[in-house]
């Protein structure tokens, strides 16, 4: 069966600081790979999306990058957090061909004080 | 663009009430329309999903029909649990890679 890994859980930095969020995916090939930003009191927002291995597409322009360096592999990154990144971020996959059933993770807790 | 707007939480029940969670949208063309739930501390889970209109997805005793006259995706169920707290999301796709489009999320607190 599928599975899949985030981490970590929570994560407290100070504003400037780096950001190295790692999600994983076990039990299926080329899976579609997203990455979704949960800030409080508010839905999920689109941050990123990739295809392929090296294929990244960017929903909205800010601080933060993503890279796919392997098959199942998907990073969320920053290299200076700002106060406005703190939120809940969600990894999900995929099937290729099929839309709209994604499956999550467990999600990583970010507060940028 | 399309969008997703859901009625605005928390919405609090005792149980065995009957739930409505308003969700409407906005797109073009003939996009798939789901509901997902959030419990406390994880991440996301399918509920249900339409894929076409007058679909009705069902799954758990919750049930939504895809209304494209009123672009609306009304999750209901008829006796509501205190396990069925949670936080619940609209959502679409138009495929486009699968991408999903997420409504604000309402809050269910189900009271014993």
């Amino acid at each position: 069966s599928q599975t899949i890994h985030q981490w970590p859980a929570t994560l407290v930095q100070p504003v400037g600081s780096p950001l190295s969020l790692e999600c994983t995916v076990e039990g299926t090939s080329n899976p579609n790979l997203y990455w979704y930003r949960q800030a409080a009191g508010r839905g999920l927002q689109l941050l990123f999306y990739s295809v392929g291995i090296g294929q990244i597409s960017s929903e909205v322009p800010q601080n933060l990058s993503a890279s796919r360096p392997q098959d199942r592999q998907f990073i969320l990154s920053s290299k200076k957090l700002l106060l406005s990144d703190s939120g809940f971020y969600l990894c999900a996959w995929s099937v290729g061909a099929r839309t709209g059933e994604l499956f999550f993770g467990e999600g990583s807790r970010l507060t940028v004080l | 663009g399309d969008s997703v707007t859901q009625m605005e939480g928390p919405v609090t029940l005792s149980e065995e009430a009957f739930l409505t969670i308003n969700c409407t949208y906005t797109a073009t063309g003939y996009p798939s329309l789901f509901w997902y739930v959030q419990y406390p501390g994880e991440g996301l889970q399918l509920l249900l999903k339409a894929t076409k209109a007058d679909d009705k997805g069902s799954n758990k005793g919750f049930e939504a029909t895809y209304r494209k006259e009123t672009t609306s995706f009304h999750l209901e169920k008829g006796s509501v649990q205190v396990s069925d707290s949670a936080v619940y999301f609209c959502a679409l796709t138009r495929g486009q890679g699968g991408k999903l489009i997420f409504g604000q999320g309402t809050e269910l607190s189900v009271k014993p």
